[in-house]
Formats: C-alpha cells, sequence, structure tokens
C-alpha cells in the first residue's frame, strides 16, 4: 500500500530555472511532510519540512507547498543549481511518530 | 565529528541465512531507527530503539529484530533470508530530546544482496 507518491522518476533542468518535484499522498492522517535529498553512496539528508498546519515553508532557495484538499505536496527550487542534482525523497507521517512513509523518489538532474 | 557509520558497505548472502548489521549513530544521538530501502522505492521503517528497548516498529515480521547497546549503537538482525530481503539498509540517529523526524541524521546504508 503505497501511501506516498512521486509519479515522476526524473526531471531534468537547466541550472537558473526552477524545479518543482511533486508528491502525492492517500492518507489525509498525515499531518507533517518532510523532504530528504540523497546523492549516490550517502544516506538522505533532511531539506525541509511542514506541518499540516500551514500551506508554505521557505528556507532560502528551498520552498515547500501543501494543498490539503488535493493530498499534494510540491518542493520549488529556484534558482536551481547542478549542485542540487541528486534523488529527492517525500515523506510524511504523524508528528513525531517515527514511521515515515516515502516516496520512491524522483532524481532531479540539473544542467551548467 | 563522525555522522552516523554503518557497517558492512556491502554483504552477499545466501537464501535462509542469517545476518547481522551493524550502525553507530552520530556523537551525541541516543536514539537509532533503521530503514529498508529497495530498489527503485523511498526507504520503509522498520524499527526504532530507544534506552535498549525496541519502541516503535513498522510492518516488517518477526524475522527482523534488532538491539540496542549501552553506547547507542545497534544492530539489524535478519533471519531466514528471502530473495525479497535484497536492499539497502539505511540506519539513522538523532537525540531524544530534540526529537523529531527531520532531525534524524542518516548513514551511507549497508548493501545486502540475498542470492
Amino acid at each position: 500500500d503505497q501511501q506516498v507518491k512521486q509519479n515522476s522518476p526524473s526531471l531534468s533542468v537547466q541550472e537558473g530555472r526552477i524545479s518543482i518535484l511533486n508528491c502525492d499522498y492517500t492518507n489525509s492522517m498525515f499531518d507533517y511532510f518532510l523532504w530528504y535529498k540523497k546523492y549516490p553512496a550517502e544516506g538522505p539528508t533532511f531539506l525541509i519540512s511542514i506541518s499540516s498546519i500551514k500551506d508554505k515553508n521557505e528556507d532560502g532557495r528551498f520552498t515547500v507547498f501543501l494543498n490539503k484538499s488535493a493530498k499534494h505536496l510540491s518542493l520549488h527550487i529556484v534558482p536551481s543549481q547542478p549542485g542540487d542534482s541528486a534523488v529527492y525523497f517525500c515523506a510524511a507521517s504523524l508528528i513525531n511518530n517515527n514511521d515515515m512513509r516515502f516516496g520512491a523518489g524522483t532524481r532531479l538532474t540539473v544542467k551548467p | 565529528d563522525a555522522g552516523v557509520t554503518q557497517s558492512p558497505t556491502h554483504l552477499i548472502k545466501t537464501r535462509g541465512q542469517q545476518v547481522t548489521l551493524r550502525c553507530s549513530p552520530k556523537s551525541g544521538h541516543d536514539t537509532v531507527s533503521w530503514y529498508q530501502q529497495a530498489l527503485g522505492q523511498g526507504p520503509q521503517f522498520i524499527f526504532q530503539y530507544y534506552e535498549e528497548e525496541e519502541r516503535q516498529r513498522g510492518n516488517f515480521p518477526d524475522r527482523f529484530s534488532g538491539h540496542q547497546f549501552p553506547n547507542y549503537s545497534s544492530e539489524l538482525n535478519v533471519n531466514a533470508l528471502l530473495l525479497g530481503d535484497s536492499a539497502l539498509y539505511l540506519c539513522a540517529s538523532s537525540f531524544e530530546r530534540t526529537y523529531s523526524t527531520d532531525t534524524q541524521y542518516f548513514g551511507p546504508g549497508t548493501r545486502l544482496t540475498v542470492l
């Protein structure tokens, strides 16, 4: 039962442009959402999060948007840089619940 | 300051065997979680250890067991290996007092191949 889905396995954008990564979830009980970035041969690293009481959270070049009615969240990276090339996972859970549910990931390639 | 370390890096076993994977948490961390990441999928939560006890468990059979030592390091044991157990096993550590899912630090993982 895949409760968190990332339907785009890959995304390629030009340096300086916006990258938009999407994520859908099915469980309306989820109230905390996270994005992780993963480079090859490294573990995932936390990028940004949002709780269900917000619809937007911003941290530098990274912004996460949450649409609870559509059960959809997205990560915007502006401007995209070649160093952003990595696999991005979205995850969802109940706040402070250890059982995070991850999507399958989207491989982002930012071309110089 | 060393981050989360895991050993071994790679491991090959045959069906029916048993395997033990090891994790040393980031310095100052006292909570360890284990995840399984199958090829082409996201990580799946196996269980979490705190104060040497399993605190929460995901949807994994009893063949998966763990242990946490007084120095906070942890082991993941898998018995009666199946082909489907082939995956990257990730360990994540955190500090209980500041615990939230976004304060977990992941190790690089152990790649287990079951033949």
